[in-house]
This record gives C-alpha cells, structure tokens and sequence, in this order.
C-alpha cells in the first residue's frame, strides 16, 4: 500500500537558520503531495500542496517540490522563527486508492530564538 | 467561512465505557473522513464518508467502533466499549468533492482528546 517516510525528530534549529524536512513516498498511482502543520493545541492546517510532477508548493515562506524521480517531497524554509515551531506532517492522496489521506508520523520542529 | 467543528474537544472515561464524538464539517463539503491520532504518530484513517455513504471503513475495527452521517451533514463516532488504547486525538476532516488527482484540500477540526482509564 502507499506510504510516507519523513525524517525522524525533533528537529532543533535557532532562528533564522535553513530548514529542510525531508519527505518521501510510496504511491501506486499518481498522488498529490501535502504538508500539513500542527501547532501546539490546535488541528491540522494545510501548509501547501502539489499535484503533479514538477509542482513547486509554498507558502508562508516554505516551499516544496514534488519529485516524481526520487518520490520526494522535501520541505525548505530559507529562515525560520520561533512562531515555526510546530509539527509537521508530510502526506499523499492516490486516486488509485479512492483519494484517501496518507499521514507521514509527522517531524517535530522547535526553533530557539 | 466557518471551519469544521468537533465536540467534545476533551473527553475522560474508564476502559469497557462508551463515548460518542460529534463533528459538523463546512458547509457544502461533501467528502467527510474520521481519523486516529496516537500521541507522537501521524493520523490514521477510520473511516471516509461521501455524502450519507461510506467510501471506506477498512481500517475502523468494527466489533467497537462505529460512525453514522445519516443525513449528509454531520456525523457522530462512537467506541463502545473502550479499551486503554483507544487514547488518542480524533480529528475530523472534510473536502468539498473528489477530484480527479485528489488535489482538493482536507480542511480539519480541532480534534477531540481521549483518554482510557
């Protein structure tokens, strides 16, 4: 079936430092590829997507690229802030399985100021 | 735009009791999916509803958990009887249709959060 691999966390960085979270996918078809944010106490926000090889997704200052040739999805900001800090959870959606969500275990960030 | 709601947002009880949780996803939004989130683990779907109508539901363990949208619009999810691992957050999600690509966003609730005693 499909899935999603994130890199493991927490992941520590001081503000305004490079953030890269690395995603990567298993899918039969052709997904679409998210990242959702969790912050403390709150649901899941959509942060970006994109639906095709090639997409570059951003928002907020981050970015990602779907990558069918590495069935990756890596997610970059150039300068983090501590208001960053949150949970970030990499997943896809395959037509093939009925569009069904399928979660990465989510990276945790926390960003010192 | 209102978002989807959940109620309760928490929720205590002891293992063998039942417990029901409500959502109500936005208005118009067709597509209506219950997760699973274990502390420190990503979400799990239970169970997705198209409509009044269930799209999947292979993955809710059925001798306990149950889900109704009876007309549609909101839905309720109830565990009956309740074992210690139960404890997690459910989260609730909608999305206006299916698309081809599965493009279409999943907008969710806050969650509600449940501990087994």
């Amino acid at each position: 079936g499909d899935s999603v691999t994130q890199m493991e966390g927490p992941v520590t960085l001081s503000e305004e430092a490079f953030l890269t979270i690395n995603c990567t996918y298993t899918a039969t078809g052709y997904p679409s590829l998210f990242w959702y944010v969790q912050y403390p106490g709150e649901g899941l926000q959509l942060l970006l997507k994109a639906t095709k090889a090639d997409d570059k997704g951003s928002n907020k200052g981050f970015e990602a690229t779907y990558r069918k040739e590495t069935t990756s999805f890596h997610l970059e900001k150039g300068s983090v802030q501590v208001s960053d800090s949150a949970v970030y959870f990499c997943a896809l959606s395959d037509q093939s399985y009925g569009q069904n969500f399928v979660f990465g275990p989510g990276t945790r960030l926390s960003v010192l100021p | 735009e209102a978002g989807v709601a959940q109620s309760p947002r928490y929720k205590i009880i002891e293992k063998r009791q039942s417990v029901a949780f409500w959502c109500n996803p936005i208005s118009g939004h067709a597509t209506l999916y219950w997760y699973q989130q274990i502390l420190g683990q990503g979400p799990k779907l239970l169970i997705q509803f198209q409509n009044n109508g269930v799209v999947d539901d292979s993955q809710l363990p059925k001798d306990r958990f149950s889900a109704e949208r009876l007309k549609g619009v909101d839905s309720t999810l109830k565990i009956q009887p309740a074992k210690l691992e139960d404890s997690a957050v459910y989260l609730c999600a909608s999305r206006f249709r299916e698309l081809a690509g599965g493009g279409d966003t999943q907008y969710f609730g806050p969650g509600t959060r449940l501990t087994v005693l």
